[in-house]
């Protein structure tokens, strides 16, 4: 099955710095990699995603971007603001398959200084 | 925020005890996957319901069972309760077999003793 794995596992930043959060997945038949910042004690959010037909995306503050032939995918966030410190999870799916079924990364604690 | 909810907020239980937990998809969405988040874990997948059918599944046990309800709200069953089963459990609705966008509702956090 795919197996997803995502570095760093904490990250600490500075206000206005970017943060970048990597991923790496196993399954060369996944296609959709979406990315969720989770708040302490909150639902996890969807942010942004990205499907295999396309290298990047934006929006406003946040990018994604994929390399299928290496199989990683990365989040970049610029000019970070303290409300950005959460836990972020990225994750793959097949969506050829019956079902959509996502499978996560470990997770990453992102905390912006002011 | 989503459309998505869940009761209840918060359940501690005994192990050995059976427990259910529920969902209400958002208007529109005629699927509902379940994942358990384990303190410090990211979401694991349980199994996804489509017009009222199991719909894929997970590496998890058959004492972990589940229904989907002609308005696509959606429940989670779990039988025996062991202590590792204490965890965030998560749903996420979708349209079209959950091959799109999914969104979580708040959770359950369940607590076996």
């Amino acid at each position: 099955g795919e197996n997803v794995e995502q570095h760093p596992s904490t990250l600490s930043v500075q206000e206005g710095d970017s943060a970048v959060i990597k991923c790496t997945y196993s399954d060369s038949a996944s296609n959709y990699f979406p990315w969720y910042k989770q708040e302490l004690g909150k639902r996890p959010q969807l942010i942004i995603d990205i499907r295999s037909n396309v290298g990047e995306k934006k929006d406003q503050r946040i990018a994604v971007t994929l390399n299928k032939t290496a199989k990683h995918f990365s989040l970049h966030i610029t000019e970070t603001q303290p409300e950005d410190s959460a836990v972020y999870f990225c994750a793959a799916s097949n969506r050829g398959t019956s079902y959509g079924k996502l499978t996560f990364g470990q997770g990453t604690i992102l905390t912006v200084h002011p | 925020e989503t459309g998505v909810t869940q009761s209840p907020t918060h359940l501690i239980k005994t192990r050995g005890q059976q427990v259910t937990l529920r969902c209400s998809s958002q208007s529109g969405h005629n699927t509902v996957s379940w994942y358990q988040q384990a303190l410090g874990q990211g979401p694991q997948f349980i199994f996804q319901y489509y017009r009222e059918e199991e719909n894929g599944r997970g590496n998890f046990p058959p004492r972990f069972s589940g229904l989907q309800f002609p308005n696509y709200s959606s429940e989670l069953n779990v039988n025996a309760l062991e202590l590792d089963d204490s965890a965030l459990y998560l749903c996420a609705s979708s349209s079209t077999g959950g091959r799109y966008e999914q969104y979580f509702g708040p959770g359950t956090r369940l607590t076996v003793t």
